[in-house]
């Protein structure tokens, strides 16, 4: 079956260190996003990618980093400069950008750093 | 940027209509609507869109407004498992023309009494 996976389920860090977060998707899309989940509240943009080699900051990228050298592959490294990185991470990804073709999501990665 | 509202909370019985209320009062002519619900600890999942036209799916139905300014989700028999955080949200095309973010606010939470 086609989907997103995201890898792991839960994620503990010490503050400080850098963390990736892995989020992979076979379902032949080009567009891929990262989204940050605080509890109760919607979800923020982080980054995103139209097609492979190319990503633009959302709207809160300061502290994350993003690589898109494959196209099914859009890893999410939380560095120490993001001063509140514990979160529910979501990846998910579209069939191109520009569509209405709707937004497929994983089952997200929740990080937590103490 | 073109901004919903939706009330945080809502409440239904089972096998009960659901009439899920979003105002866009500042939409453009070229926003589309878009529905995804979010059940807890798993990533969002698309529901329906439209763009001027009542559309219908398996799922639901979404009754647009002959202003556009609002819009409403339907359900037409609540179940136990429709119980979701439920998420209006309004194309985001930012300037340069072939970005697409999606913008997700707070949603509402609907609960469904058995």
């Amino acid at each position: 079956d086609g989907g997103i996976t995201q890898s792991p389920k839960y994620l503990f860090r010490k503050e400080g260190q850098n963390v990736t977060l892995s989020c992979e998707q076979n379902l032949n899309h080009d567009a891929m996003y990262w989204y940050r989940q605080d509890p109760g509240q919607g979800l923020r943009l982080i980054y995103y990618s139209q097609i492979v080699n190319d990503f633009q900051k959302g709207d809160i990228a300061e502290g994350y980093s993003v690589s898109r050298e494959k196209k099914e592959s859009f890893p999410l490294t939380v560095t120490s400069a993001q001063k509140n990185p514990t979160a529910f991470y979501l990846c998910a990804s579209k069939k191109w950008a520009g569509d209405n073709s709707p937004l497929h999501f994983g089952n997200g990665t929740r990080l937590t750093v103490t | 940027d073109a901004k919903t509202t939706q009330p945080n909370s809502m409440e239904s019985n089972e096998e009960e209509p659901v009439h899920l209320p979003c105002n866009h009062s500042t939409i453009s002519g070229t926003d589309y609507i878009h529905w995804y619900r979010q059940l807890p600890s798993q990533g969002p999942e698309y529901v329906i869109h439209g763009l001027t036209s009542n559309v219908n799916n398996r799922m639901a139905s979404l009754a647009i407004a002959e202003d556009r300014k609002s819009s409403t989700l339907i359900l037409h028999r609540a179940t136990l498992r429709d119980a979701a955080v439920y998420y209006c949200i309004l194309r985001d095309v930012t300037s340069g023309g072939s970005n697409y973010k999606l913008t997700f606010g707070k949603g509402t939470l609907l609960t469904v009494n058995p």
